[in-house]
Formats: structure tokens, sequence, C-alpha cells
């Protein structure tokens, strides 16, 4: 059973420091990673979305990689600013085409 | 504007009741999905749908209930066999369900039990 880890659970930086988020997940047989952002009492937003043949997909300040071999995905945040306080919420789709979500990293990115 | 609405965005259960949660896409997807969020956790899967009048149960679809009459709707009903309800429910959907696409999350009903 696919299993999708994200540590730390909260993370506390001042502004302009670049943010480095981390994901794991047991089983390499993925079809593809997603990167979610989601705002206190609301719903996600798609951020980056990385295929299993890719290493990283890039957007902005956001760039994400991909290693499907030893089950790792990490979200680079750069120059981070107040407005990136939120949860990122990593996911993973595989077989059945059902997504596999960590538990979520909570950032609070201080002025 | 396209996009996935989610109603109520409170909703209140009583003891033994029965409540529907609400979820209407006009992005013209074929597959939907309901999702139940715990505080400080990732979501779960509840059931989802790939095709009018078929559905299938995710991982914790004990104690809930759905139907999928029209594309563009996919309720959700509590069942008073569920016996903590109190979550954070999300619907989503996506194109077609398959391979590599994103799905979209409306903005969510938050659940409470009286």
């Amino acid at each position: 059973k696919q299993e999708v880890t994200q540590i730390p659970a909260a993370l506390s930086v001042p502004e302009g420091e670049n943010l480095v988020l981390n994901c794991s997940f047991t089983d390499s047989a993925i079809y593809n990673l997603q990167w979610f952002r989601q705002d206190p009492g609301k719903g996600l937003t798609s951020l980056l979305l990385i295929q299993s043949s890719q290493r990283e997909q890039t957007s902005g300040r956001l760039n994400a990689s991909l290693d499907k071999s030893s089950g790792r995905s990490t979200l680079y945040i750069a120059a981070s600013q107040p407005g990136d306080s939120a949860t990122y919420l990593c996911a993973v789709k595989a077989a059945g085409n059902k997504l596999t979500f960590g538990g979520g990293t909570r950032v609070l990115v201080k002025p | 504007d396209g996009g996935i609405t989610q109603s109520p965005k409170y909703l209140f259960r009583k003891e033994g009741q029965n409540v529907t949660l609400s979820c209407e896409q006009n992005l013209n997807h074929d597959a939907m999905y309901w999702y139940r969020q715990d505080p400080g956790q990732g979501l779960r899967l509840i059931y989802y749908s790939q095709i009018v009048n078929d559905f299938q149960k995710g991982d914790i679809a004990e104690g809930y209930s759905v139907s999928r009459e029209k594309k563009e709707s996919f309720p959700l009903t509590v069942t008073s066999a569920q016996k903590n309800p109190t979550a954070f429910y999300l619907c989503a959907s996506s194109p077609t369900g398959t391979g590599i696409e994103t799905q979209y999350f409306g903005p969510g009903t938050r659940l409470l039990v009286l």
C-alpha cells in the first residue's frame, strides 16, 4: 500500500529565505506526483505536476524535483514571501488512478 | 466562470441524522471525487466516479453513500453509520480520471456534529 510522508509537519522562516519541503513515498510505481497549496479552511490549488518520466518542473519561484528510485520529491520556493504562508501537500498517483496524499507541511513566512 | 462549487460551507449534524453535501462542476469533467480531511492530516479518498451512473469505493467508504445521476453533480451523503463525521470534506473533478491529468478541487464543506 502506497504511503506518503511529509517532513517537517511545520516550518517557520523569515521572509526572503528559501523554503525546502520534502515528500517521500514508499512505492516507486507512480504515474505522477503533484504539489498542492491549501490556505486555511479552503480547497486545494495545484502548484506543480511532475510526470514519472520527468526529473523536475518549474513555475516562477517554485521548483519541484522527483527521484522515483529513492521515492523522494522536493519542493523549493525561492525568496519566500508572507503570502507563501499556507499548507503544502504532495500527492502521488499510482495504479487505480487514485491520489495518495501526504499529511502536509504547514509553512509560516514571517515578515 | 468554470469551476467546482460545494455547499453548504458549514453543515451541522445531529446524532442519528443523515446529511447530504452538494458538489457541482461546470468543467465538463467525467471524473469526480470525494475526500475527507481531518485536522493536520492529508486527504483520504471516500468515493470516486469516472462516469455517470458508476462509482467506486475509496479507502474510507464506510458510513458514506454517493450517487452520480448527472455528469455535473456528485452528492455525498454522510449516514448515521458514520460515527465520527466531523471533518472537512473536499470534492474534486478531473477530465477523464485516467493517466496524467490533475484534479481540480472545490472550496470544501466543514461538517460538525451537534
